[in-house]
């Protein structure tokens, strides 16, 4: 079946601009993840949606980021007047249960972010 | 607070010989491990995770990891390597204990194969 997708892919914007990255989780999976991975470095946790709970948020590193999940379906990470420490890889992971389980994380492709 | 370590930023190893990728770990609690693989240009790739039960677990493409509690350790084994293996390997840990906290990703080895 299909698995975690994202767009886009490569994004490339001027520094102040705002950005909206997409992920598509995997049909009936209730978490979503979003983690940002700068580079040549391990991947810094952002954001965590479980169904109807309020998202944890505390990996989001200022006000300039934020996101939304419309139910458990897409999610959107937005990010206002972008900076250029925001470039790095955006990777969106899903799960069946959320992180209250031992179920595994799926993760989609990445969008490449790079902020000029 | 749970953290993960990978203490080897880069692993080297020739094809066929065996390859460990080292992971330990800290919690509060017992610990759920996880091991995921990073080809260039690709999402991370689950390969094997730890929940209780056996202490080796094995997963994809011929890889296996040994729990060892004493150790805090969770490293990854392959009995003899394909230059295909060259990757970004991560490793992550969730406290099994703490429901709602979030996995921690290791900083990632990367591993190169050389023919």
């Amino acid at each position: 079946g299909a698995g975690v997708s994202q767009s886009p892919s490569n994004k490339v914007t001027e520094k102040g601009k705002d950005v909206e990255l997409r992920c598509d989780p995997i049909s009936g999976h209730t978490a979503l993840y979003w983690y940002r991975q700068r580079l040549g470095q391990g991947l810094e946790f952002l954001i965590y949606f479980q169904g109807n709970s309020a998202p944890d948020k505390s990996g989001l590193p200022s006000d300039r980021f934020s996101a939304e999940r419309t139910g458990e379906s897409v999610s959107t990470l937005t990010i206002q007047r972008t900076q250029q420490e925001d470039s790095a890889v955006y990777l969106c992971a899903s799960s069946l249960l959320g992180s209250s389980s031992t179920d595994t994380q799926y993760f989609g492709p990445g969008t490449r972010l790079t902020v000029l | 607070a749970q953290s993960v370590a990978q203490p080897e930023d880069q692993v080297n190893v020739a094809e066929g010989n065996p390859l460990t990728v080292k992971c330990t770990y800290s919690v509060s609690g017992n610990p759920y491990l996880f091991w995921y693989v990073q080809y260039p240009n690709r999402g991370l790739q689950f390969l094997l995770k730890y929940i209780t039960g056996d202490n080796l677990v094995k997963g994809s493409y011929g890889f296996e990891a040994e729990f060892n509690k004493s150790q805090t350790s969770f490293h990854l084994k392959k009995p003899s390597a394909l230059v295909s293996d060259s990757a970004l390997y991560f490793c992550a840990v969730r406290d099994k204990g703490n429901y709602g906290q979030n996995f921690v990703f290791g900083p990632g080895t990367r591993l190169s194969v050389l023919p």
